[in-house]
C-alpha cells in the first residue's frame, strides 16, 4: 500500500508570493492533517480535515488556509509569503479521526528568499 | 492550551542499555496519546499509540505507558541498538494535535 505522498518535495519562494502544497493520503484514508516543523518551534499543528471539512484548526494566521477534495486529496496555500514561513512542512493522514495512528508524509521543505 | 514537554532533550547511551524517554502535558483530557520516531530529512513514523482508556501498550521491544491523571508518558526502549537512533516525540489528541519537542536518542556501538 503507498504511503502519504507529499508534492513538491522542495521548493523555493520569494516573499510576498503564494504556494500551493498537495499531499495524498494513504488510500481509505479520510483524516488528513497539516503540520510546519522548524528548528525553533518544532512540530506545530496548522489544521486537520475530514470529509471535504476543516475539524480544528492551530494558532496560525489567516494566510494559512487548506482543503479537502471529495477523494481525500488535501492542499494547503499560504499566500503573501514571509521569511519565517520557511519550514518543513508535513502531512498526515489516519484511518479513523482520533482513534488511530498517524502516518506521516516526507514532507515539503519550503524556502523562502 | 495543551503544552507537551518532553525531557531530557537529548540523550546518549551505549548499545545494549535500557532507557526512559519522558513526555507530559498540561491538559488530561485527550483522546490518545502517540509516540513517533523521526529521522533526519524523513517525516515522523508511529511507534505506539494509546488510548485515553488504556495504561500501555507494547510493540517489540517499546513499550509506552500513559498516566492521564498526572499528565506523563512514559517510553522504554529495551535492549538499545545503533538503529534506534533518532529523535522521538510523543503527541496528544483533542480537538488537534499537540506535539513535543523530542528526544534526540543517540546509541553507541
Amino acid at each position: 500500500k503507498a504511503g502519504v505522498t507529499q508534492t513538491p518535495r522542495y521548493l523555493i519562494k520569494t516573499r510576498g508570493q503564494q504556494v500551493t502544497l498537495s499531499c495524498s493520503p494513504i488510500s481509505g484514508h479520510r483524516s488528513v492533517s497539516w503540520y510546519q516543523q522548524t528548528p525553533g518551534q518544532g512540530l506545530q499543528f496548522l489544521f486537520e480535515y475530514f470529509s471535504e471539512t476543516q475539524r480544528n484548526k492551530g494558532n496560525f494566521p489567516g494566510r494559512f488556509s487548506g482543503r479537502q477534495f471529495s477523494n481525500s486529496r488535501s492542499e494547503m496555500n499560504v499566500s503573501t509569503l514571509e521569511l519565517g514561513d520557511s519550514a518543513l512542512y508535513l502531512c498526515a493522514s489516519s484511518l479513523h479521526r482520533g482513534e488511530s495512528p498517524l502516518h506521516f508524509g516526507n514532507g515539503t521543505r519550503l524556502t523562502v528568499t | 492550551k495543551q503544552e507537551v514537554t518532553q525531557i531530557p532533550a537529548a540523550l546518549s547511551v551505549p548499545e545494549g542499555e535500557n532507557l526512559v524517554l519522558n513526555c507530559s502535558f498540561t491538559d488530561s483530557a485527550i483522546y490518545n496519546l502517540q509516540w513517533f520516531r523521526q529521522d533526519p530529512g524523513k517525516g515522523l513514523t508511529s511507534l505506539l499509540l494509546i488510548q485515553s482508556s488504556q495504561r500501555e501498550q507494547t510493540s517489540g521491544r517499546l513499550n509506552a505507558s500513559l498516566d492521564k491523571s498526572s499528565g506523563r508518558s512514559t517510553l522504554y526502549i529495551a535492549a538499545s541498538q545503533p538503529g534506534d537512533s533518532a529523535t522521538y516525540l510523543c503527541a496528544v489528541t483533542r480537538n488537534g494535535f499537540y506535539f513535543g519537542s523530542g528526544t534526540k536518542l543517540n546509541v553507541k556501538p
